[in-house]
């Protein structure tokens, strides 16, 4: 079995700030990827970033950067100089190799940046 | 990325109605689609997953014979909510895959279900 823990339910952060969303997670598979969506308030489920587990370079996709400690079973997102828009619900997700591409989401982080 | 659209994005009903909303992959070939369920704060929960051609595999806890899933082609799968009640109101979620065990998912916008 494979869970995902997100330990934060709520959080806020100025615009132009930095902000550390955290994810814990536990997998038997050896090989599987990691995964952080964000929900805005439209609902619709948007990839922010992925990891593959085999790679030790953590993933960067422009102001989003995680921090992937393997042998922690860690994978918290870094967000950069918030923006208005970075305000949702961001979700941390793993599918492991084995699982038919079946996602197990973490219960979620509500985001908001204040102006 | 593909876009996955679902119909209705909302949809009142009666208690005891059915309501049918469909999933489409508008730009690949969705060999896999998910069905998730989602309350208003909360995470996503997988309710079933359904391939093309076979019949859906459904989550321990969900009602097969009330939440009737058909993938009928690699680009459409329905979910039938039958004989709905209040407690089915909610917010449900598809997403479509393509064949590779880390294809990425891609999600639809979402069809709000309030059963009055």
């Amino acid at each position: 079995a494979q869970t995902v823990t997100q330990s934060q339910p709520e959080m806020s952060v100025q615009e132009a700030e930095t902000v550390t969303l955290s994810c814990t997670y536990d997998t038997s598979e050896s090989n599987y990827y990691l995964f952080w969506y964000k929900q805005p308030p439209s609902r619709q489920m948007i990839l922010v970033i992925r990891q593959e587990a085999y790679k030790q370079q953590n993933a960067t996709e422009n102001r989003f950067s995680v921090n992937f400690q393997k042998a922690a079973k860690s994978f918290s997102l870094k967000i950069s100089d918030s923006q208005l828009g970075d305000t949702a619900m961001y979700f941390c997700a793993l599918v492991g190799g084995t699982s038919y591409g079946k996602l197990t989401f973490g219960q979620g982080t509500i985001l908001t940046v204040h102006p | 990325g593909a876009v996955v659209s679902q119909h209705p994005s909302w949809v009142i009903c009666k208690s005891g109605t059915s309501v049918k909303i469909e999933c489409r992959s508008l730009d690949f070939q969705a060999t896999t689609m998910f069905w998730y369920r989602q309350f208003p704060k909360q995470s996503l929960m997988l309710m079933a997953t359904s391939n093309e051609g076979s019949k859906a595999t459904y989550e321990q806890g969900v009602e097969k014979d009330k939440f009737l899933i058909n993938h009928a082609s690699l680009t459409l799968s329905t979910l039938t909510v039958t004989s709905a009640h209040p407690e089915d109101s909610s917010f449900y979620i598809c997403s479509a895959r393509g064949t590779g065990p880390f294809d990425e998912q891609f999600f639809g916008p979402g069809t709000r279900l309030t059963v009055l």
